[in-house]
C-alpha cells in the first residue's frame, strides 16, 4: 500500500536552515503537503504542492519535488525558535478519494 | 476562520467504559476525519465520513465505531475502551471533491488516557 516516510528527529542552531525530508510510494499522488503541529495543538496547514510542480517557495519556505525519485522536501530559511514542532508530510492521490497519507512526522528542535 | 472543535482537550476512562469523543466544524464541510496520534507512528486513519450519516472505515477501525447525524458534527465512539487505545484523537474536516486541494482543518485534539 501507499506509504509516507519521514526521519524522527532534526535538530538545527537558530538561524541556519532546516530542511526536512520525505519520500512517499504512491506516484498517483496529486498533492504533496506539509503540516506544522505546535506543542498541545492540531496540525496546521504550512504549504501544499501540485504534483506537475517542482519547487514552490512561500516566504522562508521552500517546497521541492523530485516526482522520478519520489521525495518531497521542505526547507525553511533563518529557523527561528518558534519553528519548533512537528512537521508531517502528506499525500493525496488521485483516486479521488480525498484521503490523506501521513508520514510519521519529523520533530524538528531549534537550539538558541 | 474555520473552525473545528473538540469537545475534551483531555479525557481519562477505565478500561470497559463507553467513550464518546464529538467533533464540531463550522465551514460546512462535506468530509471529516477521525485519526489517532502516537509516537513513532504519525496519524493513522480511523474512519471518515463524506456526507451525513456517511462512513467509511480508516487503515484502524477495529474497537472504533462512528456517527454523523448532522453535517457539523461527527462522533467518535470507543464500545469499551481498553489500555492499548490511550492516544491523542485529532478530529478534522475538509471541503469534498472538485476544490483546488484537499486541505484538512484539524481540533486541537483530544488526549484520551484508559486506565
Amino acid at each position: 500500500g501507499e506509504d509516507v516516510e519521514q526521519s524522527l528527529f532534526l535538530s538545527v542552531r537558530e538561524g541556519d536552515s532546516s530542511v526536512i525530508n520525505c519520500t512517499y510510494t504512491d506516484s498517483s499522488s496529486t498533492y504533496l503537503y506539509w503540516y506544522k503541529q505546535e506543542p498541545g495543538a492540531g496540525l496546521q496547514l504550512l504549504t501544499y504542492i501540485f504534483s506537475n510542480m517542482d519547487m514552490k517557495q512561500d516566504q522562508r519556505l521552500t517546497v521541492l519535488l523530485n516526482k522520478k525519485d519520489k521525495h518531497l522536501s521542505l526547507r525553511i530559511a533563518d529557523t527561528q525558535t518558534g519553528d519548533s514542532a512537528i512537521y508531517f508530510c502528506a499525500e493525496t492521490s488521485t483516486s479521488g478519494t480525498y484521503k490523506y497519507i501521513f508520514g510519521t512526522g519529523t520533530r524538528l528542535k531549534v537550539l538558541a | 476562520d474555520v473552525k473545528v472543535t473538540q469537545s475534551s482537550r483531555y479525557l481519562v476512562k477505565r478500561t470497559g467504559e463507553k467513550v464518546f469523543l464529538e467533533c464540531v466544524q463550522d465551514m460546512d464541510h462535506e468530509n471529516m476525519f477521525w485519526y489517532r496520534q502516537d509516537p513513532g507512528l504519525g496519524l493513522r486513519l480511523i474512519y471518515f465520513s463524506y456526507d451525513v450519516k456517511m462512513k467509511e472505515k480508516g487503515d484502524i477501525p477495529e474497537g472504533y465505531s462512528v456517527s454523523r447525524e448532522k453535517k457539523e458534527r461527527f462522533s467518535l465512539i470507543l464500545e469499551s475502551a481498553s489500555t492499548n487505545q490511550t492516544s491523542m484523537y485529532l478530529c478534522a474536516s475538509s471541503f469534498g471533491t472538485g476544490t483546488s486541494s484537499y486541505e484538512q482543518y484539524f481540533g486541537p485534539g483530544t488526549r484520551l488516557t484508559v486506565t
